[in-house]
């Protein structure tokens, strides 16, 4: 089965910096797409960031850009997502989510367990 | 930005009967949506695509219609591990990718 595991959260203080990393296995981490989704406690789903295979395309929600940095490894199977200038909006549980297309479809099919990062003083 | 939005906020069915949730785009998203399944504490899954085809794994019971800006999951004969959030996402026009806000399926 697919695996994506999800670590680097915390608790963080207003203006400071996270790095998550998401972990993936049982598939080819290079042949998909890679996500950063978020859900605030009590709260619905939002898109953060997107990476393409190659990550020639890159990707961010209005509300992280310029403060926010997704990357990956191919050779690590590993996806990353750099914070920075963290607001107490940004708390949330953060999902990594693989997009890989088949026949033209391309939803989200393989969903992490979610790290969950908290800033707050 | 493409809005999804979903009715009802809650839906409470009993077991055996039928759910029907409902999720609509502020524009045209042809057939490329996708209906994701939380349940409490857990990560979202993947139950549909395509707005009518189910993922690998997904039982019979959980079907999916509709194509432009009008979709609906249906679950036939709800069963207690049913109970879930239940979000429509669209992929056809990107960035960013949307979700809806969630119909919450409660058991009677």
């Amino acid at each position: 089965d697919v695996q994506l595991v999800e670590s680097g959260g915390g608790l963080v203080q207003p203006g400071g910096s996270l790095r998550l990393s998401c972990a993936a296995s049982e598939f080819t981490f290079s042949s998909a797409s890679m996500n950063w989704v978020r859900q605030a406690p009590g709260k619905g789903l939002e898109w953060v960031s997107s990476i393409s295979r190659s990550s020639s395309a890159i990707y961010y929600a209005d509300s992280v850009k310029g403060r926010f940095t997704i990357s990956r490894d191919n050779a690590k199977n590993s996806l990353y997502l750099q914070m920075s200038s963290l607001r107490a909006e940004d708390t949330a549980l953060y999902y990594c989510a693989s997009r890989s297309c088949s026949d033209g479809e391309c939803p989200f099919d393989h969903w992490g367990q979610g790290t969950r990062v908290t800033v707050s003083s | 930005e493409i809005v999804m939005t979903q009715s009802p906020a809650t839906l409470s069915v009993s077991p055996g009967e039928r759910a029907t949730l409902s999720c609509r785009a502020s524009q045209s998203v042809s057939s490329n949506l996708a209906w994701y399944q939380q349940k409490p504490g857990q990560a979202p899954r993947l139950l549909i695509y395509g707005a009518s085809a189910r993922a690998t794994g997904i039982p019979a019971r959980f079907s999916g219609s509709g194509s432009g800006t009008e979709f609906t999951l249906i679950i036939t004969s709800l069963q207690s591990e049913d109970s879930a959030v239940y979000y429509c996402q669209q992929y056809n026009d990107w960035p960013p990718w949307t979700f809806g806000q969630g119909t919450k399926v409660e058991i009677k």
